[in-house]
C-alpha cells in the first residue's frame, strides 16, 4: 500500500512570495490534515478535511493560507504572501474515517520550507 | 484546550538498556486517545503506540509498552532493550474522538549511546 505522498519536498522562497504544497493521501483515506511543525516543536494542526469539506480550520492563519481538497482526494496547501515565520515543515497525513472512533493517522514525508 | 506536555527535551540511554518519556495531559473529556509517534531524521512520522483511554490495560507493542494513569493524567513510553534505530524524536500526542486533529508535545529527543 503506498503511502501519503508530499511534494515538493524541500522548497527556499523569498518572504512575501507564494508558495504551494501538494499532498496526495493513502488510497480510500476519507480524512486529510496538513500540520505546520516549526524548528524544535511538535506539529500543529493547520486544517482538517472529510472528503472535499473542510471540518477543522480554526489554526489556519485565514489572512495568508489557503488550502482546498478538490474531489476528495488530493489536497494543496498555499501561502500567499510569505513571511519568515513561516519557515517550517508542513506535514501531511491521512486517516480512514470510522464515525466515534480515532483511526490512526499516517503522515507523509513533509516538505521543508525555508523563507529568506 | 487539550494540552501536551513532555518535560525531557532530551534523553540518553545505552544500548540493550531500557528508557523511560514522560507525558503529561490536560484534558476534561473522558473518552480520548493517546499516541506515541516516532519521528527519525527523515522525518517521516510513524505511529509507536496507541492507548484508547477507555481501556484500563496498558498497550504495549513489542518493546515498547506504555504506562497509562488515567487519574494523574500520565502517558509514559517505556523502550526495552534499545536499538540504535530508536534514535529519533519521540511526540506523544491526544486526540478527543472522532476524526479531529491531534494535539502534540514538544517532543523528546532520544539518543542511544552504542
Amino acid at each position: 500500500e503506498a503511502g501519503v505522498a508530499q511534494s515538493p519536498r524541500y522548497k527556499i522562497i523569498e518572504k512575501r512570495q507564494s508558495v504551494a504544497f501538494w499532498c496526495n493521501p493513502i488510497s480510500g483515506h476519507a480524512t486529510l490534515y496538513w500540520y505546520q511543525q516549526i524548528l524544535g516543536q511538535g506539529p500543529k494542526l493547520l486544517i482538517q478535511f472529510q472528503n472535499n469539506g473542510v471540518v477543522d480550520d480554526s489554526q489556519l492563519p485565514k489572512d495568508r493560507f489557503s488550502a482546498e481538497r478538490l474531489k476528495g482526494v488530493d489536497s494543496t496547501l498555499k501561502i500567499q504572501p510569505a513571511k519568515l515565520e513561516d519557515s517550517a515543515v508542513y506535514l501531511c497525513a491521512s486517516s480512514p474515517w470510522q464515525a466515534r472512533l480515532q483511526e490512526t493517522q499516517y503522515f507523509g514525508p513533509g516538505t521543508r520550507l525555508l523563507v529568506l | 484546550a487539550q494540552t501536551v506536555t513532555q518535560s525531557q527535551p532530551e534523553m540518553s540511554v545505552q544500548e540493550a538498556e531500557t528508557v523511560t518519556l514522560s507525558c503529561t495531559y490536560d484534558t476534561s473529556e473522558s473518552d480520548y486517545y493517546l499516541f506515541w509517534y516516532k519521528q527519525p531524521p527523515s522525518r517521516q512520522m510513524i505511529l509507536v503506540i496507541r492507548q484508547e483511554a477507555y481501556k484500563q490495560q496498558n498497550a504495549t507493542e513489542n518493546r515498547f509498552s506504555v504506562n497509562f494513569q488515567k487519574a494523574a493524567k500520565s502517558f509514559s513510553l517505556k523502550i526495552s532493550d534499545s536499538q540504535l534505530g530508536d534514535a529519533a524524536m519521540y511526540f506523544c500526542a491526544y486526540n478527543g474522538g472522532g476524526a479531529d486533529g491531534l494535539t502534540f508535545g514538544k517532543g523528546t529527543h532520544l539518543i542511544i549511546q552504542p
